[in-house]
């Protein structure tokens, strides 16, 4: 079955650090769509990418989408506490609306 | 305004007593999906309703039901809770089965099997 994983599984850094995290899928997307989840929440939508090597931005905030439309990845530059939590990407195969979540990164950050 | 609606949000049950799970919605959506999320891990997806069609997950145990009486509303039943079934149960909607659909989720029940 689809399999989308996420590196690193976990990050650590200071406020005002740059992190980035990757996803990767084992089949070819139809979209890719990204959530935070706060620690104790539940996931909340960012933003979602449909086309391939589509680049989008949220204030500090950078996501992209593979040309080849199997991998994506999201930066945030100049991290902030309030950025704690995990980021799951999670896509689409085909016409199906079923949700395949990576295995997410976990941010933490630290003053 | 709560637009997905989970209650209770934390849920204590007995090894193999059975427990149901409520999720409610006001937006309207056609489509309503069950997830589990164990600790640290990624959501994954039970089943899913598109209006009244009911869809199962290959891999769902027999052991997990759903019941949608109305658009609104959307029930997981847990016949047999195992200690494995400890977890965070989110329930999510979309206003179609799109793939380009955002799904918004519910704050989530944390079930705790003793």
């Amino acid at each position: 079955g689809q399999q989308v994983m996420q590196i690193p599984q976990y990050q650590h850094v200071q406020e005002g650090e740059d992190f980035t995290t990757y996803c990767n899928s084992s089949t070819t997307l139809s979209n890719i769509q990204w959530y935070k989840q706060r620690p104790g929440g539940h996931p909340v939508f960012l933003i979602q990418l449909v086309k391939s090597g589509e680049v989008k931005k949220q204030k500090r905030l950078t996501f992209q989408f593979g040309e080849a439309k199997k991998n994506s990845s999201l930066h945030i530059t100049a991290t902030q506490t309030t950025d704690v939590g995990t980021y799951f990407c999670a896509g689409n195969t085909g016409t199906a609306s079923k949700l395949t979540f990576g295995t997410g990164t976990r941010l933490q950050v630290t003053l | 305004d709560a637009m997905v609606i989970q209650n209770p949000r934390y849920q204590v049950t007995q090894f193999g007593k059975p427990v149901t799970l409520s999720c409610s919605q006001t937006l309207n959506h056609n489509v309503m999906y069950w997830y589990q999320q164990k600790s640290s891990q990624a959501p994954k997806l039970l089943f899913h309703y598109y209006d009244k069609d009911f869809n199962n997950e290959a891999d769902t145990p027999d052991n997990f039901q759903s019941r949608r009486p109305n658009t609104s509303f959307c029930f997981l039943d847990i016949r047999s809770p195992g200690l494995g079934d400890a977890a965070m149960y989110l329930c999510a909607t979309a206003a179609t089965r799109t793939v380009t659909d955002t799904q918004y989720f519910g704050p989530g029940t944390r079930l705790t099997v003793l």
